[in-house]
């Protein structure tokens, strides 16, 4: 059984950058892919990209390249998803999301609790 | 990027009757080698994240209850509800993983009629 737990919700000026840690437990955390998907208020999921430690680079989003930085730290268990030169339209909550097992970008039945970033001057 | 289309965009059910909801992707997500399809559905209520329902297309997660069920194979697929519950209001989402960016359809809102 994975647990993922975020870090506390963010508020940040325009053009500044976040930096958003998921800690995982249980499982075999450089084994299995995490990603990170994106919710505006009132709309839908969005795919950022996603990192199996084991295999080092992150995948990402056509949307998100260049502004998005995922990478994990085996020690201690934990990815982070870092996104630079935000704007109002970042405003979301931003969740970490995995399926807990050494089988590649799946489906997704762990989930963090969601880390809500505002942006706003 | 594989497009995902959900129908209708808001359903209204009463309770005790039937739900169903599509999902249809811009390309197959059935993958040949091992004759599964990439489709997973979601449930989300307000203020939590999405809860996984369905993977492989039709393979109901653990204590998801038998009233959800889903089909489809390809492009075309399908999630149904068979009797509606009060605690069943929510927003579906159905996602495909066959191949990165993974992608979901942009959700439909279910509600009691």
């Amino acid at each position: 059984q994975v647990q993922l737990v975020q870090s506390g919700a963010e508020l940040k000026k325009p053009g500044s950058s976040v930096k958003v840690s998921c800690k995982a437990s249980g499982g075999t955390f450089s084994s299995y892919a995490i990603s990170w998907v994106r919710q505006a208020p009132g709309q839908g999921l969005e795919w950022m990209g996603g990192i199996i430690p084991i295999f080092g680079p992150a995948n990402y989003a056509q949307n998100f390249q260049g502004r998005v930085t995922i990478t994990a730290d085996e020690s201690t268990s934990t990815a982070y998803m870092e996104l630079s030169s935000l704007r109002s339209e970042d405003t979301a909550f931003y969740y970490c999301a995995s399926t807990g097992i050494a089988a590649g970008y799946r489906y997704f039945d762990y989930w963090g609790q969601g880390t809500l970033v505002t942006v706003s001057s | 990027d594989i497009v995902m289309t959900q129908s209708p965009d808001s359903l209204p059910v009463s309770l005790g009757e039937r739900a169903t909801i599509t999902c249809k992707s811009s390309q197959s997500v059935l993958y040949s080698s091992n004759n599964e399809n990439y489709l997973a559905w979601y449930q989300q209520k307000p203020g939590q994240p999405p809860k996984l329902l369905i993977y492989w297309a039709s393979t109901r997660e653990s204590g998801v209850p038998d009233r959800f069920s889903g089909s489809g194979s390809g492009t075309d697929f399908t999630l149904t509800i068979s009797s509606l519950q009060a605690e069943d209001v929510a927003v579906y989402y159905c996602q495909q993983y066959y191949t990165t960016p993974i992608t979901f359809g942009q959700g439909t809102r279910l509600d009691i009629k």
